[in-house]
């Protein structure tokens, strides 16, 4: 199956930060998605996005499909930025539909 | 508002005692899926549907069975649990062959004795 890293695992960051989080996955997928989890445990949308770039307030997000990685960048960073965030690479097709997430980096900003 | 349902949201059970975790979308989404979230292993899918009375196995689909006879609910079963199935557990659907955002459920928490 199609695997997928996330990078660094853990992050510290002053309040005010700017941070880069990496996604890389090992083969072509229909799909990308970042999420959010915060500490309650929701997942929260952030971007879908198989290809390009998008911005959303604070949040960006850019993949390059043919070199199979994601990056999202947090700028100005919040305690409320503070939870782990997921990639998440869709594979489907032949009948198949396949999900899969990186292991998440977590993120402790801090005032 | 659109959204992703489940319900119990906490549940506390002991082994060997059958439960249902359900799960309802109003999106008119054809696809939904189940996943388990452990820690150290993220999250990982147990079954899929992609239509009305077509399921199919995920990654870990050992101990759970699921139906999908309505195209909004999506209901897991844990004929008899265990403790290996404590866990975190999310429902989600998507549209469109999977090709847009895919939305979640808040999340079940299990405890099985």
């Amino acid at each position: 199956g199609i695997q997928v890293e996330q990078s660094p695992p853990d992050l510290i960051l002053q309040e005010g930060a700017n941070s880069t989080l990496r996604c890389n996955f090992s083969d072509s997928v229909n799909n990308l998605q970042w999420f959010h989890q915060n500490p309650w445990g929701q997942l929260i949308n952030l971007f879908y996005i198989p290809s390009g770039t998008k911005q959303n307030g604070r949040l960006s997000a850019t993949t390059v499909a043919t070199e199979r990685y994601s990056l999202l960048y947090i700028s100005s960073s919040q305690t409320t930025d503070s939870g782990v965030y997921f990639c998440a690479v869709l594979f489907s097709g032949a009948g198949s539909y396949q999900l899969t997430f990186g292991k998440g980096t977590k993120l402790s900003v801090i005032p | 508002e659109a959204q992703v349902t489940q319900n119990p949201r906490y549940l506390i059970t002991v082994t060997g005692k059958k439960l249902t975790v359900t799960c309802s979308q109003n999106m008119n989404h054809e696809y939904m899926s189940w996943y388990r979230q452990d820690p150290g292993l993220g999250l990982r899918q147990i079954y899929y549907s992609m239509n009305v009375e077509v399921t199919d196995k995920g990654d870990v689909p050992e101990g759970y069975k699921v139906s999908r006879k309505e195209k909004r609910n999506f209901p897991l079963i844990l004929e008899s649990p265990s403790p290996n199935q404590t866990s975190l557990y999310f429902c989600a659907s998507s549209s469109e062959q999977g090709q847009e955002t895919q939305y979640f459920g808040p999340g079940t928490r299990l405890l099985v004795l």
